[in-house]
């Protein structure tokens, strides 16, 4: 069975470009997480979605950030313009549920990003 | 905000040698999950724990759900090699909130 699925796997980049990490949830599945991992912070979620409406974007650190699902099989997470201290590892996970009723999340590999 | 606690932060153990490490939260939570980091890939389940009390098993692995919902303890039993990791709980009420993980390192 295919996992969740992020690309590009690695991503290195100049300050001031625009970054975006993609997102395969898997088949079947209704929601989707993005976080984002530092050692200083550990995983900290940023957005969820269920049935492709965000329902929780207080974790997203500022406006520079957005993130969308056009459908229930691809995600997306923008830094518009990147910086510095952007740089980290970005998980999508995705699970079957709602509310308080989740799953567990299923992560993919996630996104390396160093910004320059 | 909901924080969770997770002790100790790093072990050094020899192969064969039982493990234990636990989280603690002030918050109570519906849902107790541990999970396995290898390096340069995404955390992996390993345990759910859905009732408070609940004691599950997985291989070598062992979890507990405190009575307290509030705390979670995951056992591996006989250490080996490819037990290398980082290793968090994840409490989940709402959002999943993760603890700050438990490097663990095994000598041959």
């Amino acid at each position: 069975d295919a996992g969740v699925i992020q690309s590009p796997r690695h991503e290195v980049t100049e300050m001031g470009q625009e970054v975006t990490l993609r997102c395969k949830p898997i088949s079947g599945h209704n929601s989707l997480f993005w976080y984002r991992q530092t050692m200083m912070r550990g995983l900290e979620l940023l957005i969820y979605f269920n049935n492709n409406v965000p329902i929780d974007d207080s974790g997203m650190p500022e406006d520079r950030f957005s993130a969308k699902m056009p459908n229930a099989s691809f995600s997306t997470l923008k830094i518009q313009p990147s910086e510095p201290r952007d740089s980290a590892v970005y998980f999508c996970a995705s699970s079957l549920g709602s509310g308080t009723g989740f799953q567990p999340q299923h992560f993919g590999d996630g996104t390396r990003l160093s910004i320059l | 905000g909901q924080q969770l606690n997770q002790s100790p932060q790093s072990m050094f153990i020899q192969e064969g040698e039982d493990v234990s490490m636990n989280c603690t939260s002030s918050s109570i939570f519906n849902t107790w999950l541990w999970y396995k980091q290898d390096p340069g890939e995404g955390p992996v389940l390993l345990i759910a724990l859905y009732k408070a009390g609940e004691l599950t098993s997985n291989g070598r692995l062992t979890a507990q759900f405190g009575i307290t919902r509030k705390d979670s303890f995951l056992n591996i039993s006989a250490s080996i090699p490819s037990d290398v990791g980082i290793y968090f709980c994840a409490g989940q009420g709402g959002k999943l909130i993760f603890g700050q993980g438990t490097e663990l390192s095994v000598k041959p």
